[in-house]
């Protein structure tokens, strides 16, 4: 079994404030960590696919780190909006086979007004 | 129109019935996939297609049953379902590339499958 740990599991956050969540999984056998906002009702939606060791990668106020070696990644959101209130999935990919991933259980983003 | 639609969006079931969830892809993508969210557990997948090939079968029961008759649409056959296998099932897509597995999925937004 592969393990894909998230945390925290659920934050509540008043509007403005920045917050982080940590994505842990295995350091071998790494292809890619992704992450995946998740709306109430929709779809998940790509945010980030990252690759190698040190990369970050921003999308608006929404940002992410990798470290391979240690086998962690970092999501952080600045000045939270209500509107970024979601589910953020990380999942790993250990180049295994096509579309295969590996999701952690989210953590579970609400932004207060 | 979005990229990826499932149908139906609700559904319940007896277990003697039987029943399809539509998957349809209009982002031109040649990999399609079935993922399962079961209640506090992640999403776990279930099959893959690649053009129109299945190429993974996650140790899925034989209850379940995928069809992918073109690169645009997959579906998942199910009859004699049990009341374990109420979830929420996701179709996604995604570019095969020759190989690269760091193609993003596109998801649906699921069928919620309750089984009586």
């Amino acid at each position: 079994i592969l393990n894909v740990e998230q945390s925290p599991q659920s934050l509540h956050v008043q509007e403005g404030d920045s917050t982080n969540f940590t994505c842990s999984f295995p350091s071998s056998n790494f292809y890619a960590l992704h992450w995946y906002r998740w709306e109430t009702a929709k779809s998940p939606e790509a945010l980030f696919v990252m690759t190698l060791n040190g990369d970050e990668k921003k999308k608006g106020r929404i940002s992410a780190t990798l470290n391979t070696k240690e086998g962690y990644s970092y999501l952080y959101i600045k000045g939270s909006q209500p509107e970024d209130s979601a589910t953020y999935l990380c999942a790993f990919d250990r180049g295994s086979t096509l579309g295969r991933l590996y999701f952690g259980r989210g953590t579970q983003l609400t932004v207060w007004p | 129109e979005t990229g990826v639609t499932q149908t139906p969006r609700h559904l319940v079931m007896g277990m003697t019935n039987k029943k399809s969830l539509k998957c349809e892809q209009h982002l031109g993508h040649n990999a399609m996939y079935w993922y399962k969210q079961s209640a506090k557990k992640p999403l776990e997948l279930m099959f893959v297609y690649n053009f129109k090939e299945q190429t993974e079968n996650n140790s899925v029961p034989s209850r379940f049953s995928p069809e992918c008759p073109n690169s645009s649409h997959l579906f998942l056959h199910l009859h004699t379902l049990q009341p374990e296998d109420s979830a929420l099932y996701l179709c996604a897509s995604s570019q095969d590339r020759g190989g690269a597995t760091n193609e993003k999925l596109f998801f649906g937004s699921g069928t919620q499958l309750s089984v009586l």
